[in-house]
């Protein structure tokens, strides 16, 4: 299973976007991103996946390169509530075993 | 998505004997995974629940500690044997449904061993 690395902490002030990288330099081709964030004492909670092309939903926006080897995950509007520890990771679409690493602890300032 | 319901929440346990930790999801999945979180550390994986069979243990996890059962595709169970105050930790169901392609977690199970 390939591995992620993430900055172990970034700050973002309210109402401005937050931007989380992640390498996934040994990705392999049948391998999805996979974003998810752990608000305190919560379990994580999705938040949204690629394989390739960018893709955006109603929390979040994902950047793929074009090599696959990093992402970027963008909050466009980052709220207090958004402050969690956010985890990138690669999934197997055949075991869907997830492997967190450290994740990036994502505090938003008023 | 999926409700996922685990009991207990939390509980506090003496040293040497076991609890039986409860994943309860309102509908029909696919996978069914636990994981460990140890105190202000990520989260990791301890084994697949199969149905019917066997779970599938993560390096570094045996079936003696943790047995694991999954009599249906709505319903697991992980014990946590012969407690000691490593054991420590949150544990969490995970869960795949057939619809989708993410996994979902439940809320864990706050475990202190004194």
């Amino acid at each position: 299973d390939a591995k992620t690395t993430q900055p172990p902490s970034m700050d973002c002030a309210e109402g401005r976007a937050a931007n989380l990288p992640c390498n996934h330099s040994t990705i392999s081709g049948n391998e999805y991103v996979y974003w998810y964030r752990q608000i305190h004492s919560q379990g994580p909670q999705y938040i949204i996946h690629g394989l390739k092309n960018n893709e955006t939903n109603e929390m979040a926006s994902l950047i793929i390169t074009e090599d696959r080897k990093s992402s970027t995950l963008i909050l466009p509007h980052a709220t207090l509530r958004d402050t969690a520890v956010y985890y990138c990771i690669v999934i197997n679409s055949g075991t869907y075993k997830y492997i967190f690493g450290t994740g990036t602890r994502l505090k938003v300032l008023a | 998505s999926a409700v996922i319901s685990q009991k207990p929440s939390r509980d506090i346990c003496q040293r040497g004997t076991s609890l039986t930790i409860q994943c309860q999801v309102d509908s029909q999945v696919t996978m069914m995974f636990w994981y460990r979180q140890q105190p202000g550390q990520s989260l990791t994986l301890i084994a697949t629940a199969n149905q019917g069979s066997e779970a599938t243990y993560e390096s570094g996890f045996v079936i003696d500690k943790f047995p694991i059962s999954r009599p249906n595709l709505t319903f697991s169970t992980l014990t946590v044997s012969n407690m000691s105050p490593e054991d420590s930790s949150i544990y969490l169901c995970s869960v795949k449904k057939p619809s989708n392609t993410e996994a979902f977690f439940g809320q864990g199970t706050r475990l202190t061993v004194v």
